[in-house]
């Protein structure tokens, strides 16, 4: 079976523009997390769907948004992009999002900010 | 609030040697699970071993244990027989009950010598 799948791999924008990164879960997982990695540090928690509602939300400004499809597909938008959004991001999905549930990543987007 | 702390910004090891990776955690909650994930160079973040906090027995998985010590809040990483293949980013994690994100470490990088 197919892991979790994130595109594209690699992106440069520059200040000011909006990215669209996008994110497949694992068949049948209903659930999908965003968390931001920042160079030498530990992924932080972004959002988090299921069933196409927000369930959770981490410390991010506005400017971060997501959603999820009926496919379980998922899309993090971030607008006015600032040099510090520069990072990896991840997507993670899993059954139901419970907390007890491991988590499985895909390999991760790599935004640049110029 | 939750915390996770990884003192160990890298170690190394020789092949075949055991070695040890620290974490602790600090938490008000009763009800709450621990993880360690992998990062290996290729960015892919896999799951090592989990715990969940009721259960007393350290949790093993082939070379993999932990030594979960809930009084000092101390969750260790052992690797026994180490590889080279064991080499990348390792992260704790800790999750509770009734939340749905991961709060992570800052890691610890592991490099294990021929």
């Amino acid at each position: 079976d197919a892991g979790v799948t994130q595109s594209p791999t690699h992106l440069i924008k520059t200040r000011g523009q909006h990215v669209t990164l996008r994110c497949s879960p694992i068949s049948g997982h209903k659930s999908v997390s965003w968390y931001q990695q920042v160079l030498g540090q530990g992924p932080q928690f972004i959002f988090q769907y299921y069933e196409k509602e927000e369930r959770g939300r981490g410390n991010f400004p506005d400017r971060f948004s997501a959603r999820q499809f009926p496919n379980y597909s998922s899309e993090l938008n971030v607008n006015a992009l600032l040099l510090g959004d520069s990072a990896l991001y991840l997507c993670a999905s899993s059954i139901t999002g419970a907390s007890n549930q491991p988590q499985h990543f895909g390999d991760g987007t790599r935004l640049s900010i110029l | 609030a939750q915390t996770v702390t990884q003192s160990q910004p890298e170690m190394s090891v020789q092949e075949a040697e055991t070695v040890t990776l620290s974490c602790t955690y600090d938490t008000s909650e009763n009800n709450y699970y621990l993880f360690w994930y992998k990062q290996p160079p290729s960015r892919q973040m896999i799951l090592v071993i989990r715990q969940e906090a009721y259960k007393q027995q350290n949790a093993t998985e082939n070379r993999f244990s932990v030594n979960f010590q809930k009084a000092a809040k101390s969750f260790s990483l052992k690797i026994s027989d180490s590889q080279l293949g064991d080499t990348a980013m390792y992260f704790c994690a800790f999750s509770y009950s009734g939340t749905y994100k991961y709060i992570f470490g800052t890691g610890t990088r592991l490099k294990v010598l021929a």
